[in-house]
């Protein structure tokens, strides 16, 4: 069945610096892919999305573009913050059916220092 | 405009018992969907509401179950609580031909 793999955490790195969080799938259709921010105590939140292959997702600053030759969607950001400390999930959706289920990876914790 | 609501936001069962979550969709939000998120994990996916009809559903047993009602709201039901049930419940809404979810800040279930 379709599936999603992220990077194990936790990533740990200092303000400033760049991050990437890699994210492979499997999926037998064409899916959306998403990423969501789950901050401490808080539900998810959708972070960007990509709906087809060479879309390139972006929000506060956060990039990632859909690679279906690699089957990966990985997330950047050029310049974290301390306030971007957050478990990030990695999604995707079956495009065909559209109902509302998600299938997520684990997740990746990104710890930011000062 | 007020997002998806989820009610109680923490709960305390013991083994055995019964317990139903509940949730508002966002406005304009026809299709629910609920998720368990094991401590550590990625939330998983348990059942998928429209139409007051449950129309898709993961890998959990018929302990688990659901409704949702004319106004779209929704509730989930779980019986006889195994210790393994504790987690955060994720209700999520979608509006119909439109693949985003947003999701609700979750009922934590903790089971003694």
């Amino acid at each position: 069945g379709d599936s999603v793999t992220q990077m194990e955490g936790p990533v740990t790195l200092s303000e400033e610096a760049f991050l990437t969080i890699n994210c492979t799938y499997t999926a037998t259709g064409y899916p959306s892919l998403f990423w969501y921010v789950q901050y401490p105590g808080e539900g998810l939140q959708l972070l960007l999305k990509a709906t087809k292959a060479d879309d390139k997702g972006s929000n506060k600053g956060f990039e990632a573009t859909y690679r279906k030759e690699t089957t990966s969607f990985h997330l950047e950001k050029g310049s974290v913050q301390v306030s971007d400390s957050a478990v990030y999930f990695c999604a995707l959706s079956d495009h065909s059916s559209n109902t509302g289920k998600l299938i997520f990876g684990q997740g990746t914790t990104l710890q930011v220092k000062p | 405009d007020a997002g998806v609501t989820q009610s109680p936001t923490h709960l305390i069962k013991t083994r055995g018992q019964q317990v139903t979550l509940r949730c508002s969709p966002k406005s304009g939000h026809d299709t629910v969907s609920w998720y368990q998120q094991a401590l550590g994990q990625g939330p998983q996916f348990i059942f998928q509401y429209y139409e007051e009809e449950e129309r898709q559903r993961g890998n959990f047993p018929d302990r688990f179950s659901g409704h949702q009602f004319p106004n779209y709201s929704s509730e989930l039901n779980v019986n006889a609580l195994l210790l393994g049930d504790s987690a955060l419940y994720l209700c999520a809404s979608i509006r119909g031909g439109h693949p985003e979810l947003f999701f609700g800040e979750g009922s934590r279930l903790t089971v003694l």
